[in-house]
């Protein structure tokens, strides 16, 4: 079965630091891979997917991942974080093959201060 | 486009009770998803409905149950409410199943008292 790990529970930063979550899976296929955000009081929303080719992703707000196959990795980096970017963000891998449902990191919440 | 609704966003309701909370996906998706988030164990997958057919289940018990209908609307019933089943129930819906490019409802807050 797959697993995701999100290894930092809650994280810190000033504004304009620059900012990187890891995730990591466990799969040995092929799988996509995502990052969603929760702000405060809103819904999970798509940040962004990767499902082939590039293996590094740009999405919204300046947000980018890398995947790195060999390291069972896709980190979250965005080079400087504002005090918006506070939410909880969510890593998501599903295989590719078969119809698997997407399995979720457990989460990571981030706090921007000024 | 309308996104993903859920009905409703607030629900109490006491030990030994059943609940049914619904979706509306975005016009055009035939694929809907369910999550139970919680603080403990985050984001875990319910089951996925996808043209009236189940096409997924996680591992919870058969006290929980859905449906979807033929207009994508979908439902999810729990039975016999346990104090543990107190979480947000997250719906999500997507064009078709296997992308997994998924859109989310704002969710349904159930408190078991």
């Amino acid at each position: 079965a797959q697993s995701v790990s999100q290894h930092n529970h809650h994280v810190i930063l000033s504004e304009a630091a620059s900012l990187e979550l890891g995730c990591n899976y466990s799969y040995g296929g092929t799988v996509n891979l995502f990052w969603y955000v929760q702000y405060p009081g809103q819904h999970l929303q798509l940040l962004l997917k990767y499902f082939s080719g590039d293996p590094l992703v740009k999405g919204i707000k300046g947000f980018e991942a890398e995947f790195i196959k060999s390291k069972f990795s896709f980190n979250l980096r965005k080079p400087s974080v504002q005090w918006s970017d506070t939410a909880e963000y969510f890593c998501a891998v599903n295989a590719r093959s078969g119809n698997t449902p997407l399995v979720f990191g457990k989460g990571t919440r981030l706090s921007v201060i000024a | 486009k309308a996104g993903v609704t859920q009905t409703p966003r607030y629900l109490i309701k006491t030990r030994g009770q059943q609940v049914t909370l619904s979706c509306s996906p975005i016009s055009g998706h035939r694929s809907v998803s369910w999550y139970q988030q919680t603080p403990g164990q985050g984001l875990q997958f319910l089951f996925e409905y996808f043209s009236e057919t189940q096409r997924n289940k996680g591992n919870f018990p058969g006290r929980f149950s859905g449906r979807q209908f033929s207009n994508s609307r979908s439902e999810m019933n729990v039975s016999t409410l346990e104090l543990g089943d107190s979480a947000l129930y997250l719906c999500a819906s997507s064009a078709t199943t296997g992308t997994y490019e998924q859109y989310f409802g704002p969710g349904t807050r159930l408190t078991v008292t």
